[in-house]
């Protein structure tokens, strides 16, 4: 059981937009900054996104993420067969003292 | 650029321990900006935190695995390492190592993976 809560599959087609959620508490995503994972199939995570929105260098602007009191979102335009993948969430949890994930979303690109 | 590579056992009996070394090229593990950390990833399942190191010594563990983990550093050597012991089934997973901000703890820099299996 994940701290941090996403849904375990999303589907789209090339071209559209698509929207991955991620849902925590204050304790969690409400108070500290949220990070975003792309797996891609048979490889390591890569970070995507920090700070809630800041896209590392070499990531398209095709990615953005945002936060909103306990929530966060990973949203995704002009979805391309190579965005498929598994997406992760993930940030500090000051309860806990420690890094939290959520269990990871499936997307799917028809 | 800095690239990280795990290496240990892939074979792990259960009740052993197992061991891992990451090695750190083209940056150092005692840069004082970043955490030093373990991410394992079950079969079919999402990521979990292990712990992290800062090369002062200080760590932090996930609690669930406190007990049993134990996360050092070797500045002379520009590596960092990973003992679990008591090992289960359970342990079974791809496990990675990682750069994480010292600050805002995001993981911008991860090794390859390496899978552990526990089993006799």
């Amino acid at each position: 059981q994940s701290v941090l809560t996403q849904p375990p599959s999303m589907s789209a087609a090339p071209g559209q937009k698509v929207t991955i959620s991620c849902s925590g508490s204050s304790s969690n995503i409400g108070n500290n900054y949220v990070s975003w994972y792309q797996q891609l199939p048979g490889t390591a995570p890569k970070l995507l996104v920090s700070d809630n929105n800041k896209r590392p260098s070499g990531i398209p602007d095709r990615f953005s993420g945002s936060k909103s009191g306990t929530s966060a979102t990973l949203v995704i335009t002009g979805l391309q067969t190579g965005d498929e993948a598994d997406y992760h969430c993930g940030t500090w949890d000051s309860s806990l003292s420690a890094v939290v994930f959520g269990g990871g979303t499936k997307l799917t690109v028809l | 650029q800095v690239r990280l590579q795990e290496s240990g056992p892939g074979l792990v009996k259960p009740s052993e321990t197992l061991s891992l070394t990451c090695t750190v090229s083209g940056g150092s593990v005692s840069s004082g900006s970043y955490y030093w950390g373990w991410i394992r990833q079950p079969p079919g399942k999402g990521l979990e935190w292990i712990g992290y190191i800062h090369y002062s010594g200080s760590t932090n563990c996930n609690p669930s695995l406190k007990s049993r983990v134990t996360i050092s550093v070797d500045t002379s050597e520009n590596q960092f390492s990973l003992k679990l012991s008591s090992v289960t089934a359970a342990d079974t997973a791809v496990y990675y190592c990682a750069r994480s901000d010292y600050y805002y703890y995001y993981l911008d820099v991860w090794g390859k993976g390496t899978t552990v299996t526990v089993s006799s």
